[in-house]
């Protein structure tokens, strides 16, 4: 069956710094992967996406993230963390016929320490 | 552009109680339409989709129905809440491979 682990449940990191969020994923077929943010009682903005090509994405917010199928991970990354960037990041494996259906990870929330 | 209203934001029920929560999708024709639901400290949850009108799948047992009586309409319900029934519904529409979410129902069953 499709699941995606995010092993981080919490994550505190200095304003400045730099920020590296875990996702790996289980599925049969090329994945389609995503991964998203979501502010207290907000829904889900999608950060960036990969379905294929250049396995380094590069999304909203300075956010990055690079697909290793060998590893079978899709870790979001981030040079430089600013204080608005705190929220909860989700990522995501698209399955089903045409992908379109979500399968998503626990979730990391994100503390950004000033 | 394409927009998706939920409604209502908030809202507190009583075990036992019907629920019935809305989603409305615009500028988009045929969408494929998903409700999620997100527990306290868990992550989301696939509850149901539907691919066109009258068409429900659903992804989990429960205590929840859907419909979907217009193109861009898809409603999530209830007849009998459960305190279990507690948490946060996403309601979002999909192209072929991206979703987009609404801003959420927080659904608290006392």
């Amino acid at each position: 069956a499709q699941s995606v682990t995010q092993p981080d449940i919490h994550i505190t990191v200095s304003e400045g710094a730099s920020l590296e969020l875990r996702c790996n994923y289980s599925y049969g077929a090329t994945p389609y992967l995503f991964w998203y943010v979501q502010s207290p009682g907000q829904g889900l903005q999608l950060l960036l996406k990969y379905f294929s090509g250049d396995t380094l994405v590069q999304g909203i917010k300075g956010f990055e993230a690079e697909f290793k199928r060998s590893q079978s991970s899709f870790n979001l990354r981030k040079p430089s963390v600013h204080w608005s960037d705190a929220a909860e990041y989700f990522c995501a494996v698209g399955v089903g016929e045409y992908g379109n259906k979500l399968v998503f990870g626990a979730g990391t929330i994100l503390r950004v320490k000033s | 552009s394409q927009t998706i209203h939920q409604w209502p934001a908030t809202l507190v029920q009583p075990v036992g109680s019907p629920l019935s929560l809305e989603c409305t999708v615009e500028g988009t024709s045929n969408p494929n339409l998903y409700w999620y639901r997100q527990a306290a400290g868990r992550g989301l949850q696939l509850l149901f989709y539907s691919v066109g009108i009258g068409q429900i799948s659903s992804e989990v047992p429960q205590n929840l129905s859907a419909s979907r009586p217009q193109d861009r309409q898809f409603i999530l319900s209830s007849k009998k809440l459960l305190l279990s029934d507690s948490g946060f519904y996403l309601c979002a529409w999909g192209d072929r491979v991206e979703a987009f979410f609404g801003q959420g129902t927080r659904l608290t069953v006392v």
